[in-house]
């Protein structure tokens, strides 16, 4: 299968700091997105971006499907951010989605 | 509105016994998938279907068990085989619009959070 590796693991920001998560892929992947897990384990769809870049708010992302990774962005980081950060993608011609283990984001006040 | 909905929230369950989680979505997607999350973990597969009447092992299907009788609708069974049952589960659905373009975006129910005693 496919590996996903995420960095950093961990993230320790002071509010008001910004911060860059990344996703590595060991193959091709189509359908790369990124979720954000709440305190209360539900998972937000942040972006949807097999390729380019898309911003909403103090987010934003960027995709190189070529050398596949992808960045997340947080900029102006509110204890609201808090959380693990999760990025995920389809192989192609295939329907399993493949996980990273996840950055887990501490703002702090 | 369109969504993934699991129930119960929270369960608990005695050693030997089996129990069912539900998944019902109505977004009109064709794949769905069960994830297990394990607390500081990442998602480990279960279960995928990407049709009705057709479902795949995934990564630790071991001691689970699934349906797929109708399209929104994708039933987990937490048997006793499975030893270490205690976990948060999550249901998952995405579009499934071609095997050239892929699943699709991909979207998550609230979880259940399941407890052996």
């Amino acid at each position: 299968g496919i590996q996903v590796e995420q960095s950093p693991p961990d993230l320790i920001l002071q509010e008001g700091a910004n911060s860059t998560l990344r996703c590595n892929f060991s193959d091709s992947v189509n359908n790369l997105q990124w979720f954000h897990q709440n305190p209360w384990g539900q998972l937000i769809n942040l972006f949807y971006i097999p390729s380019g870049t898309k911003q909403n708010g103090r987010l934003s992302a960027t995709t190189v499907a070529t050398e596949r990774y992808s960045l997340l962005y947080i900029s102006s980081s509110q204890t609201t951010d808090s959380g693990v950060y999760f990025c995920a993608g389809a192989a192609p011609n295939f329907n399993k989605f493949y996980f990273g283990s996840g950055t887990k984001l501490n703002v702090k006040p | 509105d369109g969504g993934i909905t699991q129930s119960p929230k929270y369960l608990f369950r005695k050693e030997g016994q089996n129990v069912t989680l539900s998944c019902e979505q109505n977004l009109n997607h064709d794949a769905m998938y069960w994830y297990r999350q394990d607390p500081g973990q990442g998602l480990r597969l279960i279960y995928y279907s990407q049709i009705v009447n057709d479902f795949q092992k995934g990564d630790i299907a071991e001691g689970y068990s699934v349906s797929r009788e109708k399209k929104e609708s994708f039933p987990l069974t937490v048997t006793s085989a499975q030893k270490n049952p205690t976990a948060f589960y999550l249901c998952a659905s995405s579009i499934k619009s071609s095997y050239v373009l892929g699943a699709g975006e991909l979207f998550f129910g609230e979880g259940s959070r399941l407890t052996v005693l």
